[in-house]
Order: C-alpha cells, then sequence, then structure tokens
C-alpha cells in the first residue's frame, strides 16, 4: 500500500542542468514537505506546501523552487544544479501527528 | 536558534534488553514531540508522537516526556535485531514545522 511515490531512487545530473524532483501522495493530504538528508547534518527542510498552489520556505531554499498545482503532487526543482546539492532528497505528506509519511527518497548525485 | 540534541551513539544493547534513547530541546514553547525510525538506505518511519508530561505506551515502545527538563526519551523493551536503527526526534514548535535531532544509532545484538 504505497502511499508516498516519488519519481526516481536514483538520478545523476550534470552541474548546471534543471533538475525536477516529483512526489506523490495518494492519501489526499494537506500538507507536504521536501527535505534533503545529509551525513552529519540531518533532515533539513527546504519547502513546505500546505494547500495548492501555497507554498512557503524552509530552513535551506536557496537554489529551489517548488510547484504545487494539483493537491497530490509536490515538485522540487533545482534551478541550476550544483554539486552541493549532492544529496538524498526526502519527500514527506501529513495529514495528522498521526498520519504522515516519508516517500522511499531520490539519491541525488551532480557531477 | 532552535534546536534538538540527540546522543549520536552507537548506542549497543544485546537483544531482550531496554534500549533508552534520549532527546533534549531548546525552545520551552515546543508543543509536539516524535520518535521515528530510520533503517540504513530507507526513510523515517513513524514511531511514536507525544504532547502530554508522562509517559505514552505503543507495544514495546514507551514515549517519556519532561516539559520542565525539556527532554523526551524513547524506551524500546524486549530490545530484538530489528529493531537496529537509527532513530531521529524531532520537536514541532511552529505547527507545520519540525526541527529535527541527528539521530541516535542503535544496534541489538543477537
Amino acid at each position: 500500500d504505497v502511499k508516498v511515490t516519488q519519481s526516481s531512487r536514483y538520478l545523476v545530473k550534470r552541474t548546471g542542468e534543471k533538475v525536477f524532483l516529483e512526489c506523490v501522495q495518494d492519501m489526499d493530504h494537506e500538507n507536504m514537505f521536501w527535505y534533503r538528508q545529509d551525513p552529519g547534518l540531518g533532515l533539513r527542510l527546504i519547502y513546505f506546501s500546505y494547500d495548492v498552489k501555497m507554498k512557503e520556505k524552509g530552513d535551506i531554499p536557496e537554489g529551489y523552487s517548488v510547484s504545487r498545482e494539483k493537491k497530490e503532487r509536490f515538485s522540487l526543482i533545482l534551478e541550476s544544479a550544483s554539486t552541493n546539492q549532492t544529496s538524498m532528497y526526502l519527500c514527506a505528506s501529513w495529514a495528522s501527528a498521526r498520519e504522515q509519511y516519508f516517500g522511499p527518497g531520490t539519491r541525488l548525485t551532480v557531477t | 536558534q532552535k534546536e534538538v540534541e540527540q546522543n549520536s551513539g552507537p548506542l549497543s544493547v544485546p537483544e531482550g534488553a531496554i534500549a533508552s534513547l534520549n532527546c533534549t530541546y531548546s525552545d520551552r514553547g515546543s508543543q509536539s514531540f516524535f520518535w521515528y525510525r530510520q533503517y540504513s538506505g530507507k526513510s523515517p518511519e513513524l514511531i511514536m508522537f507525544i504532547y502530554s508530561n508522562g509517559d505514552k505506551e505503543d507495544g514495546r515502545f514507551t514515549a517519556q516526556l519532561n516539559k520542565a527538563s525539556q527532554y523526551v526519551s524513547l524506551l524500546i523493551r524486549d530490545s530484538q535485531p530489528s529493531d537496529s536503527a537509527t532513530y531521529l526526534c524531532a520537536v514541532n514548535t511552529d505547527n507545520r514545522k519540525l526541527i529535527w535531532g541527528l539521530g541516535t544509532s542503535l544496534g541489538v545484538n543477537p
């Protein structure tokens, strides 16, 4: 019963490319989040959205943008990928404290 | 700067023992507290959350919250090798945003 899916498990891109990471949830949740996770730095919030077309910056939004045109889909965009954006990207969907799920993650490598 | 701190470990316990994981937080306005388990190479999954001072039990897991001392702990009873993972503590102060600890690595030895 997959609840949150991400478009790719592994992705390799070149410096300067525009990168799209997709996240889809099938639970009709209003809140969706994009994190990156790096060793020694933990989970850091990039952006979140609490409704269609609504978004708020997290702690590290620089170099990223997001799009939420439909409730089930939350996209993360790297405008011009750089090597310091090599990371594990995790999408999460949240309805309540009890009902929250992470996607499987996308490991992005920028060369 | 709001912070959540955890001992990175690794914490090693024998099978069947109680594993105790601790987390402290800096913001006294924190309202809800979460424990997640993350297996190597996988994404975090919610184990428990707690709002009120005291204990909350769910199967082999007990979350303990002490707001006066600003710590929250997770006890795992009858630890199993399958409990070997990194345990993440997260704290909610701003309704939608969580502040995360770096996690404690737990190993349960058969």
